[in-house]
């Protein structure tokens, strides 16, 4: 079974600064894909970010960064120079097979907040 | 470009009511879909999801079911709400079902059930 687990309920960070947030994730299978997830107050889900388990660099995305360490099953998310704009929920997913299929998994999600 | 809908956006409705949530997409073809449940302070929940017209699988067990009777559309549906029910549901599409492919989200339905 697959398991995504985000153990920061929250975060602060002062603008400009960067943060980091933390998720592992356990599957049995080699191939997966990893991705980040932004949340703000509105509620629509925004894709961030994804990495795949056989790329060899880290994926980064403007400001985004997955810090992705495949041995320890962590794929921690690094948003630079925080804006606050940055303050919403931030959800870790993976595709693995299941049952035939890449099957999206969450974890509970990161409270970001950025202060000013 | 690619959009995504749904409707209603806010929704109260009465335990034992039925319940019909839409999800419509446009500017893809062939689209895989998807129905998340959101609890309050928890993460997604995958309710459904769909390859195709009328290819539907269902990944938790309970009373709410879901149709796609068209390529871009996808409703969530229930002939009796429970309390339980209430939350915030999301649909969203990808293109694929493989390890790499991103989903896009709707809106969102909030949902309460008294």
């Amino acid at each position: 079974a697959q398991k995504i687990t985000q153990t920061q309920p929250g975060m602060f960070v002062q603008e400009k600064e960067a943060v980091t947030l933390d998720c592992t994730y356990d599957t049995s299978d080699p191939s997966y894909g990893l991705f980040w997830y932004k949340q703000p107050s509105s509620g629509e889900m925004i894709f961030l970010i994804y990495q795949g388990s056989y790329d060899q660099q880290n994926a980064t995305e403007g400001r985004y960064s997955l810090n992705f360490q495949k041995a320890r099953k962590s794929a921690n998310l690094v948003i630079s120079a925080s804006q606050l704009g940055d303050s919403a929920m931030y959800f870790c997913a993976m595709r693995g097979l299941s049952g035939g299929s890449y099957i999206p998994t969450f974890g509970r999600g990161t409270s970001l907040i950025v202060h000013p | 470009s690619q959009t995504i809908h749904q409707w209603p956006a806010t929704l109260v409705q009465p335990v034992g009511s039925p319940l019909s949530l839409e999800c419509t997409v446009e500017g893809t073809s062939n689209p895989n879909l998807y129905w998340y449940r959101q609890a309050a302070g928890r993460g997604l929940q995958l309710l459904f999801y769909s390859v195709g017209i009328g290819q539907i699988s269902s990944e938790v067990p309970q009373n709410l079911s879901a149709s796609r009777p068209q390529d871009r559309q996808f409703i969530l549906s229930s002939k009796k709400l429970l309390l339980s029910d209430s939350g915030f549901y999301l649909c969203a599409w990808s293109s694929g079902i493989s390890s790499y492919n991103e989903q896009f989200f709707g809106p969102g339905t909030r949902l309460t059930v008294l």
